[in-house]
């Protein structure tokens, strides 16, 4: 069965560096990928989808890869604040319905000031 | 403008007690998804309702029943619940469009003693 990693759970980083978090999967790529942000007691907030055919992405000072060889997605914060202290969640697509969705464990970046 | 609203926040059940969660949605989107996450974990889909008058099982439907009772609401019944089932809730909501991501409720964290 596909399996999907994000192999940090944690990941402590100063302000002002880059933080970039890994989303690794098994077999077949996925159609699409996407990235949630979810802070203590809230629920997970959408921050950027990457297709397949897509290598890059970028919003802000946020940046996904998707590197189909690697099977891998990497997931940047440039110029980090401690707001940006959160879970990170990747989910994989085969596409067809939303149901098909499969969501990492995520990874607690924590930025000090 | 809420987006996705779950009632209740919180819940603490004995076991083999009973309980509806509901979610309902502003956003007159037509899929809806529950969802529950433990620690360790990634989010795992329970059910999902493609459109209304419809519903479907996701990853763990074992022990949890659904309705959806309008387009605007989806909810999760546990007929006799168990200590397993302690857990967050998520309800989740995306349009039919291809590739859209999920918007969230903020969750019921639910104890079962």
């Amino acid at each position: 069965s596909q399996k999907i990693e994000q192999n940090s759970e944690a990941l402590n980083i100063q302000e002002g560096k880059t933080a970039t978090l890994t989303c690794n999967y098994t077999n077949y790529s996925p159609a699409y990928l996407q990235w949630y942000r979810q802070d203590p007691g809230r629920g997970p907030v959408f921050l950027l989808l990457i297709r397949e055919n897509e290598k890059e992405k970028r919003k802000e000072r946020l940046k996904v890869t998707f590197d189909t060889t690697l099977k891998q997605s990497l997931f940047h914060i440039t110029a980090s604040q401690p707001a940006d202290s959160a879970t990170y969640l990747c989910a994989l697509s085969y596409g067809g319905s939303q149901g098909n969705l499969i969501f990492g464990k995520g990874t607690k970046l924590s930025v000090k000031p | 403008n809420a987006g996705v609203t779950q009632t209740p926040k919180f819940q603490v059940l004995k076991t083999g007690q009973s309980m509806t969660l509901q979610c309902a949605q502003d956003m007159n989107h037509n899929s809806m998804y529950w969802y529950r996450q433990d620690p360790g974990m990634g989010l795992r889909l329970i059910y999902y309702s493609a459109s209304e008058g419809t519903t479907d099982k996701g990853e763990v439907p074992n022990g949890y029943n659904v309705s959806r009772l309008n387009k605007r609401e989806f909810s999760l019944r546990l007929e006799s619940a168990a200590p397993s089932q302690t857990s967050v809730y998520f309800c989740a909501i995306t349009d039919s469009v291809y590739n859209s991501p999920l918007h969230f409720g903020n969750g019921t964290r639910l104890t079962v003693t």
